[in-house]
């Protein structure tokens, strides 16, 4: 069975530095995928960022970048430039790659709460 | 717009009653859609998978006969709590995939409703 882990309940960082959050998984699958998803005070679930597992070249999206280390399964977030905007609930999640293209479904961490300071 | 459509939103409904939560992609169709739970300031843990035409999957320690989920069309999900109880008091969300997606959003992650707080009282 596969396990996300998130290790830092909340964090805080003052608008517009840079703050690392971080990931880690348990897997024997050797294909999957893994996300970071953003869930602000309103509940609605925003997708971050998705990495590959079979890409070395970590994943990027403006201000968002991971740090993807397979053979650690290690998976941190880095938020550049942090915005007001950013403050919210912060999940890593794993999702088993199925090469007959059925869908699987995510696996969550238990989720950082960030808090951006102005 | 959202593209998959939550509602109600919020349900306060007496013990013993049933409730039924409706998902729906606006846009798109979703053969697939997964039902999750939300307790306060927790991740969300997976109740079951419901695949359109067929019986939905449940996880370990999910009441089947309790959490009703029917998957009707390719476009409409419900999961309908039947004898609520106050302990089923939670958020719960839906979630599907999109991939036909033109956004990173959508191409690349799974597309979640807005959600349901439902409390039972």
């Amino acid at each position: 069975a596969q396990t996300v882990t998130q290790s830092q309940p909340e964090m805080s960082v003052q608008e517009a530095e840079t703050v690392t959050l971080s990931c880690t998984y348990d897997t024997s699958e050797n294909n999957y995928y893994l996300f970071w998803y953003k869930q602000p005070p309103s509940r609605q679930m925003i997708l971050v960022i998705r990495q590959e597992a079979y890409k070395q070249q970590n994943a990027t999206e403006n201000r968002f970048s991971v740090n993807f280390q397979k053979a650690a399964k290690s998976f941190s977030l880095k938020i550049s430039d942090s915005q007001l905007g950013d403050t919210a609930m912060y999940f890593c999640a794993f999702m088993k790659h199925d090469n007959g293209g059925s869908q699987g479904n995510l696996i969550f961490g238990k989720g950082t709460k960030l808090s951006v300071k102005p | 717009g959202a593209v998959v459509s939550q509602h109600p939103s919020r349900v306060i409904c007496k013990s013993g009653t049933s409730v039924k939560i409706e998902c729906r992609s606006l846009d798109f169709q979703a053969t697939t859609m997964f039902w999750y739970r939300q307790f306060p300031k927790q991740s969300l843990m997976l109740m079951a998978t419901s695949n359109e035409g067929s019986k939905a999957t449940y996880e370990q320690g999910v009441e089947k006969d309790k959490f009703l989920i029917n998957h009707a069309s390719l476009t409409l999900s419900t999961l309908t709590v039947t004898s609520a109880h106050p302990e089923d008091s939670s958020f719960y969300i839906c979630s599907a995939r999109d991939p036909g997606g033109q956004t990173y959003q959508r191409l690349y992650g799974y597309t979640f409703g807005s959600g349901t707080r439902l409390t039972v009282v």
